[in-house]
């Protein structure tokens, strides 16, 4: 199965300030259709996960813009522009392309 | 607003079969766009993908459960099941069940989750 790697494993962060996440695949994830299947979720304490991007930066309705995707192939990035106290959580990168799908780790988010 | 319930046992014996049920409202499951699926997360760690079901009943399943996993389907009543026998204390977790597009293995709607227990 794909091995989704995150970096890193915790990012303390000032409010106000940018934050940055990387998730790397042990695969490439375009699939034949041209379409690269790397999405992002946020698990806010205490609750279920929500999808934020998929297809690497489509980005989900209700998602504030401070939120983006990027990348492609094998690297793949999640940025906060100005870091927000609701954006306290766990972030988790995933990969739909090969059966059977695959997270990451996740990365905890939290306030200096 | 599309909902999706889990319901079922909180505390499973190990060698038993852990069963959960997830009620969908709000939309049809019976929608060809669909595949209904559940994901675990043992307690303070990472996602893992079980499977998924369409609603013609056409599943796929994680290599590394499928000996163990069914996941079935009931249109009339709106719902999807899973059931995982033999299970150890390894399978304690919240379980989740969630919405995802045919084309793509990404949930975009996530019930509540609930916490099984696998424990004598």
């Amino acid at each position: 199965e794909v091995v989704m790697t995150q970096s890193p494993l915790s990012l303390p962060v000032t409010l106000g300030q940018p934050a940055s996440i990387s998730c790397r695949s042990s695969q490439s994830l375009v699939y034949s259709d041209g379409n690269t299947y790397l999405n992002w979720f946020q698990q806010r304490p205490g609750q279920s996960p929500r999808r934020l991007f998929y297809k690497v930066s489509d980005r989900d309705s209700g998602v504030p813009d401070r939120f983006s995707g990027s990348g492609s192939g094998t690297d793949f990035t999640l940025k906060i522009s100005n870091v927000e106290a609701e954006d306290v959580g766990v972030y988790y990168c995933m990969q739909g392309t090969h059966w059977p799908p695959t997270f990451g780790g996740g990365t905890k988010v939290e306030i200096k | 607003q599309l909902q999706l319930q889990e319901s079922g046992p909180g505390l499973v014996k190990p060698s038993e079969t852990l069963s959960l049920t997830c009620a969908v409202s709000g939309g049809p499951i019976r929608i060809g766009t669909y595949y209904w699926g559940w994901v675990r997360q043992p307690p303070g760690k990472g996602l893992e993908w079980i499977g998924s079901i369409y609603y013609s009943g056409r599943t796929h399943y994680n290599p590394s459960l499928e000996s163990r996993v069914t996941i079935s389907v009931d249109t009339s009543k709106n719902q999807f099941s899973l059931s995982l026998n033999f299970v150890t204390a390894a399978d304690t977790a919240v379980y989740y069940c969630a919405r995802h597009e045919v084309a793509a293995a990404a949930p975009d709607y996530w019930g509540q989750g609930t916490l099984v227990t696998v424990s004598s």
